[in-house]
């Protein structure tokens, strides 16, 4: 079974839906992050949690909003959905090791959602 | 200026040749460097830390430039299923997004 997994894996939604993406983990890992990637835009980072009571803005979250329900969960929503909102979408773990006393955060990627919104 | 840079590529090799990727960051304070495998329509995976001394794995190479503020990826004697794209990745505690992807640089490997 996958360690990191997201539903739906496709969808296709028209503008001013609401939509929510969700992320499951059984890694045990505290911190968790939801990315979108746009072609030659690379993965950018919408928001991240390190544990279930934290939730911080990443570069791009204006027109999103998580939930962080319980450690192993983490979902996303697009309350109003808008064309520039199709990408793939991806959540990733990981733990809060050090490596020689600086952090690592080595990211363990879901398989992704490509959402299109009409 | 982006804070990870990469050149995008494509890179197209023959198979057996080696092919080396640079990785710039404008960021002093990063701390910890990754290079990510990600092959089309999938998740990226981490493919090598990158530490200061440098390190190897197999065929793959990885090495740290802090006073030039660079990485690198090395890879020798490159296979058909080395054909990816390869993301740079930079890990800035001080930085609110923490975790700067780089956009990726992609490679194909010809028989």
């Amino acid at each position: 079974d996958a360690d990191v997994t997201q539903t739906p894996r496709n969808r296709i939604t028209k503008t001013g839906k609401r939509i929510m993406l969700e992320c499951s983990q059984t890694k045990g890992h505290d911190r968790m992050y939801w990315y979108r990637q746009d072609p030659g835009l690379g993965l950018r980072l919408i928001y991240y949690s390190f544990d279930v009571k934290d939730i911080n803005k990443g570069e791009i979250s204006d027109g999103y909003s998580v939930s962080r329900q319980a450690q192993a969960k983490f979902s996303l929503s697009l309350e109003s959905a808008i064309p520039n909102q199709t990408a793939l979408y991806f959540c990733a773990t990981s733990d809060s090791q050090e490596d020689a006393g600086r952090p690592t955060d080595t990211q363990y990627f879901g398989p992704g959602t490509r959402l299109t919104v009409l | 200026r982006k804070e990870v840079e990469q050149d995008p590529g494509p890179f197209n090799v023959p198979e057996g040749a080696t092919v080396a990727f640079n990785c710039t960051y404008s960021n002093s304070a990063s701390q910890s460097f990754f290079w990510y495998r990600q092959d089309c329509r999938k998740e990226p995976k981490l493919l090598m830390s990158v530490y200061s001394s440098g390190n190897e794995d197999g065929r793959f190479t990885a090495q740290l430039n802090r006073a030039s503020q660079y990485i690198s990826l090395l890879i020798r004697d490159s296979k058909l299923s080395d054909s990816a794209t390869y993301l740079c990745v930079v890990n800035i505690p001080s930085s609110a997004s923490k975790i700067i992807f780089g956009s990726g640089t992609r490679l194909s490997i010809r028989p």
